[in-house]
């Protein structure tokens, strides 16, 4: 089955700088990739996903690129603020038709004003 | 924007009872979801629901959990006798599209 792996576990950065997120996962046959954020006592909240036939895909602040050769997908947030700060989980599809997603351990961001 | 409601927000429970988690999806969502996350760890996925039945079901949910959409709306997971164990975070999930999931807030399960 799937296995996904997130690093780093804990990321902390000043605020206004870039931070990078990577997953690996082992299915070459998984063709999506979401990215979700967690605040604390929240549930995960979908923020950006990306689907195997795009190498890259942005939406403000938030870019997802792919490297399906290389099994792997990052997430980046550039001028970090405060509010970035959160657990980011990636994920991808368990294999079977169930629709479910495999997760990684997820990245505790810290932005520090 | 629409959201995933669940209830209850907190639910404190004896080991051996009955609990009921309930989720109302998106209105035009078709594919429903079950994970739980324990305390500082990842999310894992329990079960998915689609047509009206069980798609996939993992090693976790075994006989003592059950799902249902008692009435075409809720979403209900049940855990029939609760064990310490099953103490963690349990979020719905829904979506249009099979792999799309909008999760809700959670319910905090305590099993004492």
């Amino acid at each position: 089955g799937e296995n996904v792996e997130q690093h780093p576990s804990t990321l902390s950065v000043q605020e206004g700088d870039s931070a990078v997120i990577k997953c690996t996962y082992s299915d070459s046959a998984s063709n999506y990739f979401p990215w979700y954020k967690q605040e604390l006592g929240k549930g995960p909240q979908l923020i950006i996903d990306i689907r195997s036939n795009v190498g890259e895909k942005k939406d403000q602040r938030i870019a997802v690129t792919l490297n399906k050769t290389a099994k792997h997908f990052s997430l980046h947030i550039t001028e970090t603020q405060p509010e970035d700060s959160a657990v980011y989980f990636c994920a991808a599809p368990g294999g079977n038709q169930g629709g479910k997603l495999i997760f990684g351990q997820g990245t505790e961001l810290s932005v520090k004003p | 924007e629409p959201e995933v409601t669940q209830t209850p927000s907190h639910q404190v429970t004896q080991m051996g009872q009955e609990v009921i988690l309930r989720c109302v999806p998106i209105s035009n969502h078709l594919y429903f979801y079950w994970y739980r996350q324990i305390l500082g760890q990842k999310v894992e996925f329990l079960v998915s629901f689609y047509n009206n039945e069980i798609s996939e079901k993992s090693e976790i949910f075994d006989d003592q959990f059950s799902v249902e959409r008692p009435d075409g709306s809720n979403f209900t997971l049940k855990i029939r006798s609760t064990k310490l164990e099953d103490s963690a975070m349990y979020f719905c999930a829904t979506g249009q599209a099979r792999e799309t999931q909008y999760f809700g807030p959670g319910t905090r399960l305590l099993v004492l």
